[in-house]
């Protein structure tokens, strides 16, 4: 069974910059996996930040960004923002005709 | 403006069925596939199943598979999510959303709570 890994919390400061990454149990994560990823917050609905690996959705501002690091996918965000602090989930497409998220990361901005 | 809202939730006792809606607003509902996501109290988002747009083809996470079947009226706008021999675990907010073209959901809906307990 595939298991898709995030950290599980991460911090950066106010104007930071902070990489959270999206990974496989087994294999490495390519542009084949059509990778999304998505912002949560207490209470809300997730809301679609990135797509395709490193397509913004319409109306993300470009201080987030979205790649291909080594073996894993990653979101960049830089100069975060108090209202950044949010669950990240990533999300893979499989061949199989199934998407997997990832168990998401905390992000705290202290 | 695009809006999908979900609905049907509630309380039901362990083997018991439950039929979600989701009613889509906004945009042209019969070329989009759509999806079902849950989250469970205090985890993460878990993919449910997907449909595509004319309802001919659809795919299930393994822990659903069997169990529940998705379904669509594109006339009348709504996606279903039809939930039998529910189980403890299946208890979640249960979001829908569009499908984007590229294999993402691009549109979400508030989500429906679902608690399954005697």
């Amino acid at each position: 069974q595939t298991v898709v890994t995030q950290e599980p919390s991460f911090s950066v400061s106010p104007g930071g910059t902070v990489t959270l990454t999206c990974g496989l149990s087994s294999g490495s994560v390519s542009t084949s996996y059509y990778l999304s990823w998505y912002q949560q917050t207490p209470g809300q609905a997730p809301r679609t930040l990135i797509y395709n690996t490193n397509t913004r959705s319409s109306g993300v501002p470009d201080r987030f960004s979205g790649s291909i690091l080594g073996n894993k996918a990653a979101l960049t965000i830089t100069g975060a923002q108090a209202d950044d602090e949010s669950d990240y989930y990533c999300v893979l497409y499989m061949s199989s005709g199934i998407w997997v998220f990832g168990g998401g990361t905390k992000l705290t901005v202290l | 403006e695009v809006q999908l809202v979900e609905s049907g939730g509630g309380l039901v006792q362990p083997g018991g069925s439950l039929r979600l809606s989701c009613a889509a607003s906004g945009f042209t509902f019969n070329i989009y596939w759509m999806h079902w996501v849950r989250q469970a109290p205090g985890k993460g988002l878990v993919w449910v199943s997907r449909l595509n747009s004319d309802g001919s083809g659809s795919s299930y996470a393994d822990s659903v598979k069997g169990r529940f079947t998705i379904s669509r009226d594109n006339a009348k706008n709504t996606l279903f999510l039809q939930m039998n021999s529910l189980r403890a675990e299946d208890t979640a907010v249960y979001y829908c959303a569009r499908a984007g073209r590229a294999y993402y959901m691009d549109v979400w809906g508030k989500g429906t709570t679902v608690t399954v307990s005697s």
